[in-house]
C-alpha cells in the first residue's frame, strides 16, 4: 500500500523568510511525485513534479523540491515567501507503471500562512 | 486554451436526493478523474475515465457513479445523498491515462442538508 505523509498541518512564516514543507511517502513500487497548491475556493494547481532525472526540481512561483530516495522524502522549499503564497499545499504521488491507474494519492495538506 | 470547467460551482441538496455534476476537460484531454475533498478525509480519489471507459475506481460506495461521453466530457452522479457527501468535488483532466500531470477544475461545492 502507498501513503503520503505531510508532517506539518500548519506552517506560519514571516514574509520574506524561507520555508520548507515536508512530505514523506511510502510505496512498494516507484512513484512519481507532485506538489499542488490550492487557494481558497479554488481547484488545485501544479507547482512542480518529479518524474525522473535530477533530484532537484524547480517549479512555478519560486518553489523547488528535492527528491530523496533513501529517505523517501520530497520536501518543498522557497527561499523567500510572499503574502500571496498563503494557501494549502498538497504533496501527492502516482504509482509508476500502474496500468490504467492515473490516480493521485494525496497527503493531508499543509496550510502555509505568511505573516506580514 | 480553456481550462477544466466544472458545473455547477455550488449546489445545495436534501438528504435522499440525487445529484449530477459535470466536468468538461481541456480540449484534447481524454482522461478525466474525480476527487472528493472534505476537511475530515482530505482529497480522495473517486474514479477515472479514459475514452469512455472507467479505468480505475476508488473506495467509495456504489451510490457514486460516473460516465464519460465521446467528447471526453464527464459526469458524476451521487444517489441517495447523505449528509457526509457534503464536499468539494474536483475534476482533473489529463492527456492520457498514464499521464503524469493533471489539470484541475475549480470544483463543485455540494452541500447536503
Amino acid at each position: 500500500a502507498q501513503s503520503v505523509t505531510q508532517l506539518d498541518s500548519q506552517v506560519p512564516v514571516f514574509e520574506e523568510a524561507p520555508v520548507e514543507l515536508r512530505c514523506n511517502y511510502s510505496s512498494s513500487v516507484s512513484v512519481y511525485l507532485f506538489w499542488y497548491v490550492q487557494y481558497p475556493n479554488q481547484g488545485l494547481q501544479l507547482l512542480l513534479k518529479y518524474l525522473s532525472g535530477s533530484t532537484l526540481v524547480k517549479g512555478i512561483n519560486g518553489f523547488e523540491a528535492e527528491f530523496n530516495k533513501s529517505q523517501t522524502s520530497f520536501h518543498l522549499r522557497k527561499p523567500s515567501v510572499h503574502i500571496s503564497d498563503t494557501a494549502e499545499y498538497f504533496c501527492a504521488v502516482i504509482l509508476m507503471g500502474s496500468t490504467g491507474a492515473n490516480n493521485l494519492f494525496f497527503g493531508t495538506g499543509t496550510r502555509l500562512t505568511v505573516i506580514p | 486554451k480553456a481550462g477544466v470547467t466544472q458545473t455547477p460551482r455550488y449546489l445545495i441538496k436534501t438528504r435522499g436526493q440525487q445529484v449530477t455534476l459535470s466536468c468538461s476537460p481541456i480540449s484534447g484531454h481524454r482522461s478525466v478523474s474525480w476527487y472528493q475533498q472534505t476537511p475530515g478525509q482530505g482529497l480522495q480519489f473517486l474514479f477515472e475515465y479514459f475514452s469512455e471507459t472507467q479505468r480505475n475506481k476508488g473506495n467509495f460506495p456504489g451510490r457514486f457513479s460516473g460516465r464519460q461521453f465521446s467528447n471526453s466530457r464527464s459526469e458524476m452522479n451521487v444517489s441517495t445523498l447523505e449528509l457526509g457527501d457534503s464536499a468539494l468535488y474536483l475534476c482533473a483532466s489529463s492527456l492520457q491515462s498514464t499521464n503524469t500531470e493533471a489539470f484541475f477544475g475549480q470544483g463543485t461545492r455540494l452541500t447536503v442538508v
